[in-house]
């Protein structure tokens, strides 16, 4: 089964503190994995992807094969990171979709 | 460059109506995706088109439908509302099928009374 799942629906840290939000996947095939970010009132983007291996806005995330697992991490929160933030598996079948985890609300506190 | 742009932006809509929602791509995108996002079950895959062709369908049924044209632009129509139908419709657009960036529209509010 193709399956995203981020256990935390609500992780709240102070302005500074390292933050980690877990993802794990389900998937028998190749995985290609991204974190989207929705900040309050503004659409869904895209915030990094595994083959990049980039890091973006202090974000990183690696990809760990073994533990399925694609967690998302910044070694010190800012207020503005405070948004909604999705795990998502790119798959695919006839052509590729992304499935979503349901997600995790991020709220930095002062 | 215009970003993805859904319209209407918020709907209501009596149960056993027809709805059509539209999206526009971003200029050169050809891949068009819809999503429903919805508090219970999150952010699901709808379906995809691609060069005025269906290429890939999530598990919803039959009442919600879609269609690009030859512009990219696309819609989708779901007939015989539903209670349950009431969520957030999002569109994203892909410059191709195995482009791996998506970009999300603001999505249309859909309310079914």
């Amino acid at each position: 089964a193709q399956r995203v799942t981020q256990p935390e629906k609500l992780l709240s840290v102070f302005k500074g503190a390292p933050v980690e939000l877990k993802c794990n996947y389900s998937y028998s095939g190749s995985p290609e994995l991204f974190w989207y970010v929705q900040y309050s009132r503004q659409r869904l983007q895209l915030l990094l992807r595994h083959i990049s291996r980039e890091s973006i806005k202090g974000f990183t995330a690696d990809l760990n094969k073994g533990e399925t697992s694609f967690h998302l991490k910044k070694p010190f929160a800012q207020e503005e990171d405070s948004a909604m933030y999705y795990c998502a598996l790119r798959v695919k079948d006839s052509s590729y979709k992304l499935i979503f985890g349901s997600g995790t609300r991020l709220l930095v506190r002062p | 460059k215009a970003g993805v742009t859904q319209t209407p932006r918020y709907l209501i809509k009596t149960r056993g109506q027809q709805v059509t929602l539209s999206c526009s791509p971003i200029s050169g995108h050809r891949s068009v995706s819809w999503y429903q996002q919805t508090p219970g079950q999150g952010l699901q895959f709808l379906f995809e088109y691609f060069s005025e062709t269906q290429r890939n369908k999530g598990n919803f049924p039959g009442r919600f439908s879609g269609r690009q044209f030859s512009n990219s632009r696309s819609e989708m129509n779901v007939s015989t509302l539903e209670l349950g139908d009431s969520a957030l419709y999002l569109c994203a657009s892909s410059l191709a099928l195995s482009n791996t960036e998506a970009f999300f529209g603001q999505g249309t509010r859909l309310t079914v009374v």
